[in-house]
């Protein structure tokens, strides 16, 4: 089956400790994007790549990282350098940028940072 | 200002009403998504519609692009259609969601 694979669904790290979020799709979608979403708000973009070898910044780029070397994968960072990284994330992908196609969603990483 | 507003942030309903959640949105789109996403935290996008209107089953979403707002319905609600309900345009800007509970 076609689909969007995140993982861990849960992760714990302690506080300074870089930490990596795996997001794999296997639609051959060329367009990957991390989201981040707390409590009582909505959606807010962290990184997204609309083709292998090429990201860009979202509104929320300060202390991620992220990589597209495979057009199936699309690693987060969470770097020692986010303020307050305790969050659900959830990576999506879509044929391609520019919402004119639907997007696919995984089911999202908790990661809570002690 | 956001640029996707909806309404309302929370709606409590009993089994079998008719529901409306509505979405207003400031930028130019070529498309409107619509997406649920459950307690568990994963999420499913029920709609993509840049026109007129669209049906899945009980659910309905109608899009007016001239008056850039969206209206998603449920008709005869039920307990298992509790979630959050989010209205996006593009991929970069969300809704802050619609919670819905509906009672047995």
């Amino acid at each position: 089956d076609g689909g969007i694979t995140q993982s861990p669904k849960y992760l714990f790290r302690k506080e300074g400790q870089n930490v990596t979020l795996s997001c794999e799709q296997n639609l051959n979608h060329d367009a990957m994007y991390w989201y981040r979403q707390d409590p009582g708000q909505g959606l807010r973009l962290i990184y997204y790549s609309q083709i292998v070898n090429d990201f860009q910044k979202g509104d929320i780029a300060e202390g991620y990282s992220v990589s597209r070397e495979k057009k199936e994968s699309f690693p987060l960072t969470v770097t020692s350098a986010q303020k307050n990284p305790t969050a659900f994330y959830l990576c999506a992908s879509s044929v391609q940028p520019g919402g004119d196609t639907e997007a696919f969603f995984g089911q999202g990483t908790r990661l809570t940072v002690v | 200002k956001n640029e996707v507003e909806q309404s309302p942030q929370n709606l409590t309903a009993q089994e079998g009403e008719f529901i409306t959640i509505n979405c207003s949105y400031s930028v130019g789109i070529s498309a409107l998504h619509w997406l649920q996403q459950h307690p568990g935290g994963g999420i499913v996008s029920l709609f993509m519609l840049s026109s007129g209107k669209k049906k899945h089953g009980r659910l309905i979403a109608t899009i007016n692009i001239q008056e850039k707002h969206s209206s998603l319905h449920i008709t005869a609600s039920h307990p298992r259609d509790s979630a959050v309900y989010i209205c996006a345009v593009r991929e970069v800007v969300f809704g802050k969601g619609t919670k819905l509970t509906v009672n047995p």
